[in-house]
């Protein structure tokens, strides 16, 4: 089946800091999606992709669509606290294929 | 967008019991997804809950386990049945609207 390999696992960083994750596949996706979820909540959808290459912004979240439409990545620049959280990447063609997550940590 | 309601939050379980979640949607959606995730973990698909007919389960989930209805566009159930501790668990239901899918808060099932 489909899979996602996310990475980092985990980031720990300064608050300030700029911050890069990515995923990739041997799959081909249409659709790209980046998820936030905090404790006790559910996933948040933050920046979705459409179209090999494709860039987009989100404040200082930015996000890309690769163009082989096999991975995908996320910048967060100029990290603050309330970026802390767990980060999901998703690639979809009809249904939703989820990476392993990656958990940002940010020290004060 | 779409907002997602779930109803309950969360809740504790003997074993043997049932419990059946609730899923509202604040508009007509066009696909409705149920997840369970592991605290810390990633989520997995559990089933599409599909308008007036059967749900369309992904391997290792059976409906006899899970039964899924949706009666119409905006709402839809999950239930848990025959619980064992191993069914402790965060379970989301999202629906999309487009290519986008939207999530409810989640229910934490304790199963003890």
């Amino acid at each position: 089946g489909q899979q996602l390999n996310q990475s980092p696992q985990s980031m720990f960083i300064q608050e300030g800091e700029d911050v890069s994750m990515n995923c990739t596949s041997s799959s081909i996706f249409n659709t790209w999606l980046w998820y936030k979820q905090d404790p006790g909540e559910g996933p948040v959808l933050l920046i979705a992709l459409y179209k090999a290459g494709e860039l987009t912004s989100n404040g200082r979240l930015t996000a890309q669509f690769g163009i082989t439409r096999k991975d995908s990545f996320l910048n967060i620049s100029a990290s603050i606290p309330s970026d802390v959280g767990i980060y999901f990447c998703a690639g979809q063609v009809q249904k939703l294929v989820f990476g392993q997550g990656t958990r940002l940590t940010i020290n004060p | 967008s779409a907002v997602i309601s779930q109803k309950p939050s969360r809740d504790i379980c003997q074993r043997g019991t049932s419990l059946t979640i609730q899923c509202q949607v604040d508009s007509q959606v066009t696909m409705m997804f149920w997840y369970r995730q592991q605290p810390g973990q990633s989520l997995t698909l559990i089933a599409t809950a599909n308008q007036g007919s059967e749900a369309t389960y992904e391997s290792g989930f059976v409906i006899d386990k899970f039964p899924i209805s949706r009666p119409n566009l905006t709402f839809s159930t999950l239930t848990v049945s025959n619980m064992s501790p191993e069914d402790s668990s965060i379970y989301l239901c999202s629906g999309h609207v487009g290519f986008e899918a939207f999530f409810g808060q989640g229910t934490r099932l304790t199963v003890v």
